[in-house]
């Protein structure tokens, strides 16, 4: 079975540019998380989404940070315009976990590695 | 707020030497919690997990008890490999019932020299 698919896998790009992040979640998951990475900040969640739904944004650094469900299966990550501090590795997970149910597991794409010159 | 505090790392050893990661937890309420490894260039990966107080979580000869007594939850293996060489993030679930969120810890570089 495929798991979480991400792309880019790598992005380079100049400050000021839009940049869209994408990932397919596992078929039958619910629940879609978008994670960034940094040395200095460790892994924060930006929003998750629960039936197409965003649940929690409050991650989200600004406005200039957006992020869809379109469908069940798909969601995008949209910075724009972007700068240097944007510069990371994003990852999406999905969970087959409910509105009620804690304790799943998440599973994680390969991750997006932006960097933002 | 809920919270993770992981060791600061790397953590370096021999092969076949004990490890132990250190993690420990602030939440309200009873969440579960969970230890995630990410390989050079990959995503996370479950590796164990415990939903409630003296549970103990195990597989690939890690283990990690949930001691809700001092709040931690560390990580220990018996005999490293160098293919055990990862990064280890401890997390714990939000407790307030809605969906899987997961809050990390900072993360703990492990490397192993043969």
């Amino acid at each position: 079975d495929a798991g979480v698919i991400q792309s880019p896998r790598h992005e380079v790009t100049e400050m000021g540019q839009e940049v869209t992040l994408r990932c397919k979640l596992i078929s039958g998951h619910n629940s879609l998380f978008w994670y960034r990475q940094t040395m200095m900040r460790g892994l924060e969640l930006l929003i998750y989404f629960n039936n197409n739904v965003p649940i929690d944004d409050s991650g989200m650094p600004e406005d200039r940070f957006s992020a869809k469900m379109p469908n069940a299966s798909f969601s995008t990550l949209k910075i724009q315009p972007s700068e240097p501090r944007d510069s990371a590795v994003y990852f999406c997970a999905s969970s087959p976990s409910g509105t009620r149910i804690i304790g799943g597991e998440l599973f994680f794409g390969e991750g997006s590695r932006l960097t933002v010159l | 707020g809920n919270s993770v505090t992981q060791m600061e790392g790397p953590v370096t050893l021999s092969e076949e030497a004990f490890l132990t990661i250190n993690c420990t937890y602030t939440a309200t309420g009873y969440p579960s919690l969970f230890w995630y490894v990410q390989y050079p260039g990959e995503g996370l990966q479950l590796l164990l997990k415990a939903t409630k107080a003296d549970d103990k979580g195990s597989n690939k000869g890690f283990e990690a008890t949930y001691r809700k007594e001092t709040t931690s939850f560390h990580l220990e293996k018996g005999s490293v490999q160098v293919s055990d060489s990862a990064v280890y993030f401890c997390a714990l679930s939000d407790s307030s019932g809605n969906t899987g969120k997961l809050i990390f810890g900072q993360g703990t570089t492990l490397q192993v020299k043969p």
